[in-house]
Formats: C-alpha cells, structure tokens, sequence
C-alpha cells in the first residue's frame, strides 16, 4: 500500500542528546515537509523540501535539521539547541513542487524530553 | 499574511445533533482550502477541500462551502456520531510551500 510511514511513534530523548525522527514515503512524491504540532495549536512548518538534495527553513527551523538524499526519505533531527523539542512531530508529502494538491500526513511522532 | 482562524473548542455534542465549526481566512489572491481531521494519537487525514470560490467540498456527510464574499470555510455536519470525536483542523494554500492550519477544534460526540 502506499503511504507515508514515521518511525519511531514514541520517543523519548535526554536533555542534550540529538534525536532523528524518521520519514519515508512510497508515493513518489517530489515534495516533503515536517511540522510541529503542540497542545491547543495548529501544526507549524519546520522545513521543506521541493527535491532531493534541497530543502528549505520553514517557520520554526532554529534547533533543527534535514536532510534529503533520497526521494523517499526525509529524515529530521532534533538538535540539542532546540530548548523545547517535546511535541508531535507530523511529516508530510505532496506530488508536486508546484501543485496546490493536498499534503499527505504521516501517522506521527510524539517526542518527550525526559 | 496568510491566515486561517476556527472556532476555539471544545464543542460537545450529542449524538444526531447538527455541527457546525467556523472557519475564516485572511489571504491575497484566492487559496485553496482544506479541512482535515486528527484521530487520537494519528496524523491528519484530509477530510474535504475546495479549490475556487463556491465549490463544495463533501465527504462522509461533512460539508463545507468556500465563501469568498465573507472569506468563510465553515464545516457542516447535519447528524454527527460518536465515531466523529476527533479534532478538526481548518487549512488555506495557495501552494505547497505555504500551508497554514488553524489552531483545531476539539470535537466530542456523547452517545
């Protein structure tokens, strides 16, 4: 079937540690992103990307990082120099760079600071 | 910029009743707009969507008309069921780069 899968669901990080959350899509999507979803609040843009080997800062990047090597893949990791990183992180994809067609969301990452 | 501004929750309501959930947009041009619903513990799912002014959106007995005259993208429901206690999140894109949610309502259905 195809769909957008994030691994782990739950994660739980130490303070100080980097932590990357997985995204991997078989969709054959060109463009990706990752959001930031916290209690009571809509979902916020961490970073973007159009195409392998791109991406771009979304409205919160400060305390992330992304990568795009693959089509299918868009990894983000939680740096240390985010000072509040316990939230549900939501990646998502769309078909094309300039559609305004959908994004498609995966089922999630909940991530806890210990 | 672009904005989208829903109904504050909690909205409770019982069983067969009518829902209603408000939604308006602040935006230049003429955006697409999106309704999605979140499950408990899931990602959202696109619920309905309408791209041009007065198309209908309709999906699983929900409703939603784009409103250009009064910016609007209200959600309608004429019977809800408990299966539809979810949160539901009001959307605008004008393209893939620039989607923007609203802050979700919290949907309760009592049997």
């Amino acid at each position: 079937d195809g769909g957008i899968t994030q691994s782990p669901k739950y994660l739980f990080r130490k303070e100080g540690q980097n932590v990357t959350l997985s995204c991997e899509q078989n969709l054959n999507h060109d463009a990706m992103y990752w959001y930031r979803q916290d209690p009571g609040q809509g979902l916020r843009l961490i970073y973007y990307s159009q195409i392998v080997n791109d991406f771009q800062k979304g409205d919160i990047a400060e305390g992330y990082s992304v990568s795009r090597e693959k089509k299918e893949s868009f990894p983000l990791t939680v740096t240390s120099a985010q000072k509040n990183p316990t939230a549900f992180y939501l990646c998502a994809s769309s078909p094309d760079r300039d559609s305004t067609d959908t994004q498609y969301f995966g089922p999630g990452t909940r991530l806890t600071v210990l | 910029g672009n904005s989208v501004t829903q109904m504050e929750g909690p909205v409770t309501l019982s069983e067969e009743a009518f829902l209603t959930i408000n939604c308006t947009y602040t935006a230049t041009g003429y955006p697409s707009l999106f309704w999605y619903v979140q499950y408990p513990g899931e990602g959202l799912q696109l619920l309905l969507k309408a791209t041009k002014a007065d198309d209908k959106g309709s999906n699983k007995g929900f409703e939603a008309t784009y409103r250009k005259e009064t910016t609007s993208f209200h959600l309608e429901k004429g019977s809800v069921q408990v299966s539809d206690s979810a949160v539901y999140f009001c959307a605008l894109m004008y393209n893939n780069n620039d989607m923007r949610f609203g802050a979700g309502t919290r949907l309760t259905v009592k049997p």
